[in-house]
């Protein structure tokens, strides 16, 4: 149990074009999901954290109106980038995190997405 | 907020060796810290973690010590494989308080034949 997937997996696009990456929970729910972008050999910087029914909290530095996040379900998140630019080019990967109430046997454990490489010419 | 420090960056050792990796944390208020391994291009997998009412949890070859007071916590793999080569990551995050995980800068292992 307890996967995530994202679509989609590697995408290839011009400078100035919108990208949306979705990010889904398989078998379980997820109230909360994150965002997070990796550079190459770097850590997993967390961007937001996504809040199904309302609106993301972005981290410092994150330009809200250039990833636009919703939660629509408790099964999905997207994540669309706009209007990007060759350095928006990185790895993005999504983590849902399971309920608290551990129905799902898993207390607060976050599961990762397997990424999406995004490619800015 | 939270900042955790994760060291060294790079670390190789002999198959059958240990490998220890160790990472800071600066909230007090942390009381969840997993331990993630990530090969290349995948996503990070969840390897062990440790929550903040024991000092020390172990799983086959590794373990995860906790020292509350110093506020560091330390990834121990014994019998290393040429397997475990793969960039290692800490994190911490505070349990119900919307769980954000801050990571630590990541370890590349080398396990070496």
């Amino acid at each position: 149990g307890a996967v995530v997937s994202q679509h989609p997996s590697w995408v290839i696009c011009k400078s100035g074009t919108s990208v949306k990456i979705e990010c889904r929970s398989l078998d379980f729910q997820a109230t909360t999901m994150f965002w997070y972008r990796q550079f190459p050999k770097q850590s997993l910087m967390l961007m937001a954290t996504s809040n199904e029914g309302s609106k993301a909290t972005y981290e410092q530095g994150v330009e809200k109106d250039k990833f636009l996040i919703n939660h629509a379900s408790l099964t999905l998140s997207t994540l669309t980038v706009t209007s990007a630019h060759p350095e928006d080019s990185s790895f993005y990967i999504c983590s849902a995190r399971a309920p608290p109430s551990g129905r799902n046997g898993f207390y607060n454990e976050q599961f990762f997405g397997p990424g999406t490489r995004l490619t800015v010419l | 907020g939270e900042n955790v420090e994760q060291h060294p960056s790079t670390l190789s050792v002999q198959e059958g060796d240990s490998a220890v990796i160790k990472c800071t944390y600066s909230d007090s208020a942390s009381n969840y810290f997993p331990w993630y391994k990530q090969e290349l291009g995948k996503r990070p997998q969840l390897i062990i973690d440790i929550r903040s009412n024991v000092g020390e949890k172990k799983d086959q070859r590794i373990a995860v010590t906790l020292n509350k007071t110093a506020k560091h916590f330390s990834l121990h793999i014994t019998e290393t494989q040429p397997e475990d080569s793969a960039v290692y990551f800490c994190a911490a995050s505070i349990q119900g308080a919307g769980n954000m995980l801050t990571f630590g800068g990541g370890t590349r292992l080398m396990v070496k034949p």
